[in-house]
């Protein structure tokens, strides 16, 4: 049973660089779609982006092309920078596991909450 | 701009049938957007339900259940429970490398 689990730090500076990793466990980083998705306080999921571990990648267009997505095969671990932060990014951010050909989230994350604040 | 949408809220009686959906703003939903569904209780993460519109994900008791319905995705739960009070959302996938999840449906079991 895949687990994937977040990790950063617990507080960001507004215009600074938010920075998650997610870890990937029981399972090879090879064949899916890395996904991270948020949901700020009391709102909704919102997709910010994927990258499949063959070099492929897209973006919500919302994020104004902030975020890149990046995987390391080596330690099975992926990776979220969003740049030029604001209150507004702050949120709960889940990695996710995206399934090829039926394009949907089997694994999730727990969750890791990032406050932005000065 | 497409939006998808959900109910905001909905409520259900223990052992009663309740259907939510799951639209587009504009145009006709159908199988080719792959509606998936998640259930989300306060302070955990989604758990996967329902994907590919119909399948049920591994371990997920046989009344949740997905379908189209007309123009929309729908999830049912036939005999609710009051473990099924939680927030319903479904996503989408709206091609070339794009998700897209609705706004969620809250759903009152009492």
């Amino acid at each position: 049973q895949v687990q994937l689990q977040e990790s950063g730090p617990g507080l960001v500076r507004p215009s600074e660089t938010l920075s998650l990793t997610c870890t990937v466990s029981g399972g090879s980083i090879t064949s899916y779609y890395w996904t991270w998705i948020r949901q700020s306080p009391g709102k909704g999921l919102e997709w910010i982006g994927y990258m499949y571990y063959g070099g492929g990648s897209n973006y919500n267009p919302s994020l104004k092309s902030r975020a890149a997505i990046s995987v390391d095969t080596s330690k099975n671990q992926f990776s979220l920078r969003l740049s030029s932060v604001t209150s507004a990014d702050t949120a709960v951010y889940f990695c996710a596991r995206g399934v090829l050909s039926i394009f949907y989230f089997d694994s999730w994350g727990q969750g890791t909450l990032v406050p932005v604040s000065s | 701009q497409t939006v998808v949408t959900q109910e905001p809220s909905f409520s259900v009686s223990p052992g009663g049938t309740v259907t939510l959906t799951c639209g587009l703003s504009s145009g006709s939903l159908s199988t080719s957007y792959f509606p998936s569904w998640y259930q989300q209780t306060p302070g955990q993460p989604p758990r996967t339900l329902i994907y590919n519109t119909d399948t049920r994900s591994s371990g997920v008791p046989d009344r949740f259940s997905g379908s189209i319905l007309g123009d929309k995705a729908a999830l049912t739960i036939t005999g609710a429970q009051t473990d099924d009070e939680s927030d319903y959302y479904c996503v989408l996938y709206m091609g070339s490398g794009n998700w897209l999840f609705g706004g969620g449906t809250k759903l009152t079991v009492l």
